[in-house]
């Protein structure tokens, strides 16, 4: 089945960095986008950004542009989200997520399915 | 940035009511819109597509209608496993995709 498995939680100081990974199985890795998105403790969720792992192309989000970096290891099928310059307000559950679409005719929307698990990312001095 | 309105934020139910959750837009995004079921500490569930489309695998009580900026997802009879908080997703200009705040629903 199709499966997306994170790393487990980390705990960084204020500054530092972090980089998550998300693990795909059960499908052809490069066939299909892979999204980040967080959520902030008792928030909702907050699309980071979006990898394209058959060549590797990015695009972020205009809040994280400049800290966040989306890269992939097509040996290993993972895709690796790293956020940089760590604050308090960065301590959420990062996930990952396959980006799903219609292929039926006058269907183009996008989805998110399946999801990782999710990792805790704690930014505590 | 399209932004995604849910109201209400939060809503107590019983076991077997019909509830509605309506999700509002801040311009026309046709029927790009998706939305997701999330349980406290686990990943939110993917329930339905291009805003009336039942992803396979979910209950037939969950439907979803509406186009253009306004758009509901209903529980036509509620059950334990449905108390969860409910999102919806816009696709149409992207990016950024942009989430709903979320409701809530709790068990009254």
């Amino acid at each position: 089945q199709v499966q997306l498995v994170q790393s487990g939680a980390e705990v960084k100081k204020p500054g530092a960095s972090v980089k998550v990974s998300c693990k795909a199985s059960g499908y052809t890795f490069t066939s299909y986008y892979i999204h980040w998105v967080r959520q902030a403790p008792g928030q909702g969720l907050e699309w980071m950004g979006i990898i394209n792992p058959s060549g590797g192309s990015t695009s972020y989000a205009q809040k994280f542009q400049g800290r966040v970096t989306l890269t992939r290891d097509t040996s290993t099928s993972t895709v690796y989200m790293e956020l940089s310059s760590l604050r308090s307000e960065d301590t959420a559950v990062y996930y990952c997520a396959r980006k799903g679409y219609c292929s039926s005719t006058g269907c183009y929307t996008e989805w998110f399915d399946p999801w990782g698990q999710g990792t805790l990312v704690t930014v505590s001095s | 940035d399209i932004q995604m309105t849910q109201s209400p934020s939060s809503l107590s139910a019983s076991v077997g009511d019909r509830v509605t959750i309506t999700c509002r837009a801040s311009q026309s995004i046709s029927s790009y819109l998706n939305w997701y079921q999330q349980k406290p500490g686990k990943a939110p569930k993917f329930l339905i597509y291009a805003a009336s489309s039942l992803q396979s695998g979910v209950p037939s009580r969950f439907s979803g209608s509406g186009s253009g900026t306004d758009f509901t997802l209903t529980i036509s009879s509620l059950q334990p496993e449905d108390f969860a908080t409910y999102y919806c997703q816009q696709s149409y200009s992207t990016p950024p995709y942009t989430f709903g705040q979320g409701t809530k629903l709790e068990i009254k």
